[in-house]
């Protein structure tokens, strides 16, 4: 089993749309989450940290279930600009290290 | 500032070379971490380095190694290249060991022939 599960979409959505990526880990122990965006061929950028409390950032809505261990992002009123493929991101400790833990990310296309 | 910078860019080389990629890190930040990227997956962690040390290493065999230099700028080194290394090789600094928030570089992107 991943330790950190995502559906791999691809999801295609009409601009305007709302979106919503899930994602599981397995890691109980993890210790910070986070969301990564992606573009074709670059670096992983980070989108927003997540938080038991839920946190927003504009059109974007992280939650974070510690009980059922799953984090969800919601896009909503999609632009072209979002497309992209979103990492679902956990840290693990691995000796005295703190390591990011991705999941294999959703690849979101917006269409005109 | 300058971002996370990375060299090469791109490299090709065949079986069995040795292959050594560079970071540099965000300006003042100590800690080094480097992952591998296949094409359809997530990144990999393979080294965490913080004031020249090694804090932790991923699933990877002994043909990789890193190092971290007195400014915090790292190596990492792959022996014996096989096919299967063909991937985007990135590096991403934070802080401080313990801040998880890591800022990643542009990569290297590594075919093996």
């Amino acid at each position: 089993r991943k330790e950190v599960e995502q559906d791999p979409g691809p999801f295609n959505v009409p601009e305007g749309a709302t979106v919503a990526f899930n994602c599981t880990y397995s890691n109980s122990a993890s210790q910070s989450f986070f969301w990564y965006r992606q573009d074709c061929r670059k670096e992983p950028k980070l989108l927003m940290s997540v938080y038991s409390s839920g946190n927003e950032d504009g059109r974007f809505t992280a939650q974070l279930n510690r009980a059922s261990q799953y984090i969800s992002l919601l896009i909503r009123d999609s632009k072209l600009s979002d497309s992209a493929t979103y990492l679902c991101v956990v840290t693990i400790s691995s000796g005295s290290a703190r390591q990011l833990t991705f999941g294999s990310g959703t690849q979101l296309t917006v269409l005109p | 500032d300058a971002g996370v910078t990375q060299s090469p860019t791109h490299l090709i080389k065949t079986r069995g070379q040795q292959v050594t990629l560079r970071c540099s890190p965000i300006s003042g930040h100590k800690s080094v971490s480097w992952y591998q990227q296949v094409l359809g997956q997530g990144p990999q962690f393979i080294f965490q380095y913080y004031e020249k040390e090694e804090r932790g290493r991923g699933n990877f065999p002994d043909r990789f190694s890193a190092r971290q230099f007195p400014n915090y700028s790292s190596e990492l080194n792959v022996n014996a290249l096989l096919l299967g290394d063909s991937a985007l090789y990135l590096c991403a600094s934070s802080l401080f060991r313990g801040v998880d928030e890591q800022f990643f570089g542009p990569g290297t992107r590594l075919t093996v022939l």
